[in-house]
């Protein structure tokens, strides 16, 4: 099964600008993550906020949630080449993850 | 902490056999166990959950005669695909729960069927 959808799907940047990714889901949820992936590699979880929470920061990680519009970002500021993965989003609910389609993020040196 | 092993990382099988991907939790016990399929270019799809010592539940459209899922013990869960084809060529991840909104997941299993 599949919550819902990101976007965009692929994101082309250059270093040092700021890559912002969407995420729409369609149930309630406990929380809501992010996580990375390198082609072809296991995951690496980025953060997670709650759903009492709106905004969170870690590093260079800057995550909003809107429960009403059912909705999260992603914002990455300063994007650095080694940022270039797959970030997808997942939605806690019920005790079991479901990820979004997921962001391709290409960044170019 | 929470460390997931997952083996093998690579396998390659041919049409009609039967393959066995296992997850070990390493340093803690992992009451409730994942599977995923991720096919190229694509999300992971939750496949199952198993919880140790009862049956898997499994997600709607995945067979669970043809994808057969044990989780004999709190620190392993393995995943059969059984008579498998090319169609099954995936890359196949777990995860284990690990506290609220914490789950840890293995390295993932590229599956090959020629």
């Amino acid at each position: 099964s599949q919550q819902g959808e990101e976007d965009p799907q692929a994101l082309s940047i250059q270093e040092g600008e700021n890559a912002t990714m969407n995420c729409s889901y369609k149930t309630s949820i406990n929380n809501l993550q992010w996580y990375r992936q390198n082609s072809g590699r296991g995951l690496v979880h980025l953060i997670l906020i709650r759903s009492n929470e709106r905004e969170k920061h870690s590093g260079r990680l800057r995550v909003t949630l809107d429960t009403s519009k059912k909705s999260s970002s992603l914002l990455i500021t300063a994007s650095r080449a080694a940022d270039t993965a797959s970030y997808f989003c997942a939605t806690d609910s019920g005790g079991k993850l479901i990820f979004g389609q997921g962001t391709e993020l290409s960044v170019k040196p | 902490g929470a460390v997931v092993s997952q083996h093998p990382s690579r396998v390659i099988c041919k049409s009609g056999t039967s393959v066995k991907i296992e997850c070990r939790s390493l340093d803690f016990q992992a009451t409730t166990m994942f599977w995923y399929r991720q096919f190229p270019k694509q999300s992971l799809m939750l496949m199952a959950t198993s919880n140790e010592g009862s049956k898997a539940t499994y997600e709607q459209g995945v067979e669970k005669d043809k994808f057969l899922i044990n989780h004999a013990s709190l620190t392993l869960s393995t995943l059969t695909v059984t008579s498998a084809h090319p169609e099954d060529s995936s890359f196949y991840i777990c995860s284990a729960w690990i506290r609220e909104g914490g789950y840890t997941f293995g390295s993932g299993t590229r599956l090959t069927v020629v």
